[in-house]
């Protein structure tokens, strides 16, 4: 079953440092993508970052990197260094069903992120 | 480009009263969504289409109907709203490439049933 999990509800990190946010996933599918998307308290949904199953490499988008390990499981966004502008909620978020012609998509419960100056 | 447009923004229903939330993307993508999103958790699939005449159940599609009415429109409707609904509901509509996938959001309805 499709599954998607996010087990830091929430984190701090000091202005200019890196850091990681964890996901897990579990799908019974060949073909799937990954997603991170941030919420700001404002509420809207700010796409980040995607990779694609058979994406040989790591994608990255500026300071976002996404840390892909597909044996694990695993596809962790790296924010390198953090912006006050950063304190936000991120979600990590997996399409599945490529091959029915569905793409259904899952999101994480989310993890906070709070950035100290 | 309006991308994905939701209306109404806020509504405020009385327990067993019916409505329809409206979502229109203007990007020509097949696959559309609605989420919801409840206080200080993440977004729950309720139901999605894959394309025009399609739809399937999410996560959590009890109290829901929804209608892909065209390749533009997706509605959700509630038939007897409960205060179990109240939540912000999301419309999003899926961009598949070969250089990548994107999700498009609209702005969110703020549903409170009373």
């Amino acid at each position: 079953a499709q599954k998607i999990t996010q087990t830091q509800p929430g984190m701090f990190v000091q202005e200019k440092e890196a850091v990681t946010l964890d996901c897990t996933y579990d799908t019974s599918d060949q073909s799937y993508g990954l997603f991170w998307y941030k919420q700001p308290s404002s509420g809207e949904m700010i796409f980040l970052i995607y990779q694609g199953s058979y994406d040989e490499q790591n994608a990255t988008e500026g300071r976002y990197s996404l840390n892909f390990q597909k044996a694990r499981k695993s596809a962790n966004l790296v924010i390198s260094a953090s912006q006050l502008g950063d304190s936000a909620m991120y979600f990590c978020a997996m399409r599945e069903g490529f091959n029915t012609g569905g793409f259904k998509t899952i999101f994480g419960a989310g993890t906070r992120l709070f950035v100290k100056a | 480009n309006a991308g994905v447009t939701q209306t109404p923004k806020f509504q405020v229903l009385k327990t067993g009263q019916s409505m329809t939330l409206q979502c229109a993307q203007d990007m020509n993508h097949n696959s559309m969504y609605w989420y919801r999103q409840d206080p200080g958790m993440g977004l729950r699939l309720i139901y999605y289409s894959a394309s025009e005449g399609t739809t399937d159940k999410g996560e959590v599609p009890n109290g829901y109907n929804v209608s892909r009415l065209n390749k533009r429109e997706f509605s959700l409707r509630l038939e007897s709203a409960a205060p179990s609904q109240t939540s912000v509901y999301f419309c999003a509509s899926f961009r598949g490439t070969s250089s990548g996938n994107t999700i498009y959001f609209g702005e969110g309805s703020w549903l409170t049933v009373v």
